[in-house]
């Protein structure tokens, strides 16, 4: 079964602290995986991609590794401030079948000023 | 360049009757994805569309159906509505149902009385 999962399932930070969350999947025929924040009652915003033939991805405050073998992805983000709170959804893009994302329940964050 | 769009934004409507979400792709892609997310939960796989046709689908009865236009754009149908089916519907396009990153809308809240 295909399955994401996150961990914790919320976290609360003091600001300035320096957070990672964690994500695992199930299926090995991964395509790539992508980070995404979601701000309540709002969409989907990308935040990382990482393909399957690499081992992390940068953006600014933020970081996110990749490693296929143990099916675990995580998402570092540096000096956390209060304008990082929202919930950071996890995705597997997978081969298996036609591609498509299967998402994680999300971590929610909050940074406390 | 427009982004994915989707309308309307919101909906109310009450159990029994039929609604209709439409979306129209990034400009250049023309594969079409539809994903659910309920409340708490992180969006799940409903279909994908290529091609004017439905490719692959997830676990989602038969009273979910969709369309793709020749234009690309696509709809949603969703029949007999239950008030389970309350949640925000992403839609995510794709350059080719190959391809790895797909961009998503900033959904439809469907609130089912």
């Amino acid at each position: 079964k295909q399955e994401v999962t996150q961990i914790p399932a919320a976290l609360s930070v003091p600001e300035g602290e320096n957070l990672v969350l964690n994500c695992s999947f199930t299926d090995s025929a991964i395509y790539n995986l992508q980070w995404f924040r979601q701000d309540p009652g709002k969409g989907l915003t990308s935040l990382l991609l990482i393909q399957s033939s690499q081992r992390e991805q940068t953006s600014g405050r933020l970081n996110a590794s990749l490693d296929k073998s143990s099916g675990r992805s995580t998402l570092y983000i540096a000096a956390s401030q209060p304008g990082d709170s929202a919930t950071y959804l996890c995705a597997e893009c997978t081969t298996s079948g036609t591609y498509k994302y299967i998402f994680g329940t999300g971590t929610r964050l909050k940074v406390l000023a | 360049d427009a982004g994915v769009t989707q309308s309307p934004t919101h909906l109310i409507k009450t159990r029994g009757q039929q609604v209709t979400l439409r979306c129209s792709p990034k400009s250049g892609h023309d594969t079409v994805s539809w994903y659910q997310q309920a409340l708490g939960q992180g969006p799940q796989f409903i279909f994908q569309y290529y091609e004017e046709e439905e490719r692959q689908r997830g676990n989602f009865p038969d009273r979910f159906s969709g369309h793709q236009f020749p234009n690309y754009s696509s709809e949603l149908n969703v029949n007999a509505l239950l008030l389970g089916d309350s949640a925000l519907y992403l839609c995510a396009s794709s350059l080719d149902h190959k391809t790895d990153t797909q961009y998503f809308g900033p959904g439809t809240r469907l609130t089912v009385l």
